[in-house]
């Protein structure tokens, strides 16, 4: 089975703390997502890896920063964390098959700045 | 912009009735559609993954259909569990890598 793996289940961290989320998957994927969920707003993709040291901007990546620096490993760094950071966030990993993926979560990480 | 909308919010029945939900896109040309489970405080679990040249796929009590030209999928649950109450969402693919989510149904299954 696929296993993707979120270092922390719960957070309390303090407005203007750099904060980093770090993901670990286990099934060698090629692309590494961070997402964040809100009540009423759903899941918003924040960056995504195709590739070591590769990432691309999602929708709302403003605060925040990645790092790919293993394949199995994609960290999202939040520069300096602000109340409106406080939120769900998933990461997800996928391997192409044929032009189509699968996506796999991790269990979220629910941070909470105060 | 790909719109995803699951209809209904929210649903309850009881124990035994099948489950029916919905979710519609707007642009139709996507790679694959995805079925997820969350349960509160949780991470999401993929249930089924339809390509976007299948009609269907089946798992154990779960049956999901894809209507390409119209826009549309549906998750069936049969026999219905106070266990399925969760959130469903589905997510449609139309890149390799980019994923747009539904708002998600939560269902509700009484005993």
């Amino acid at each position: 089975d696929v296993k993707v793996t979120q270092s922390s289940r719960y957070l309390v961290k303090r407005t203007g703390e750099k904060v980093f989320l770090e993901c670990v998957q286990d099934m060698d994927h090629e692309n590494m997502f961070w997402y964040r969920q809100d009540p009423g707003l759903g899941l918003r993709l924040i960056y995504f890896s195709y590739d070591v040291k590769m990432k691309e901007k999602g929708d709302i990546p403003e605060g925040y920063s990645v790092s790919r620096e293993k394949k199995e490993r994609f960290s999202l760094i939040l520069e300096s964390a602000s109340t409106n950071q406080t939120s769900m966030y998933l990461c997800a990993s996928s391997y192409p098959r044929g032009g189509n993926t699968e996506a796999f979560f991790g269990q979220g990480t629910r941070l909470t700045v105060v | 912009k790909q719109e995803v909308t699951q209809i209904p919010a929210a649903l309850s029945v009881p124990e035994g009735e099948n489950l029916v939900l919905n979710c519609s896109f707007t642009d139709s040309a996507i790679y694959n559609l995805q079925w997820f489970r969350q349960d509160p405080g949780k991470g999401l679990t993929s249930l089924l993954l339809i390509q976007s040249s299948q009609r269907e796929q089946t798992s154990g009590r779960l049956n999901a259909s894809l209507d390409k030209s119209s826009g549309r999928s549906t998750l069936y649950i049969a026999a219905s569990q106070p266990g399925d109450s969760a959130t469903y969402l589905c997510a449609v693919s139309k890149g390799h890598y980019k994923l747009s989510f539904g708002a998600g149904t939560t269902v509700t299954v009484r005993a």
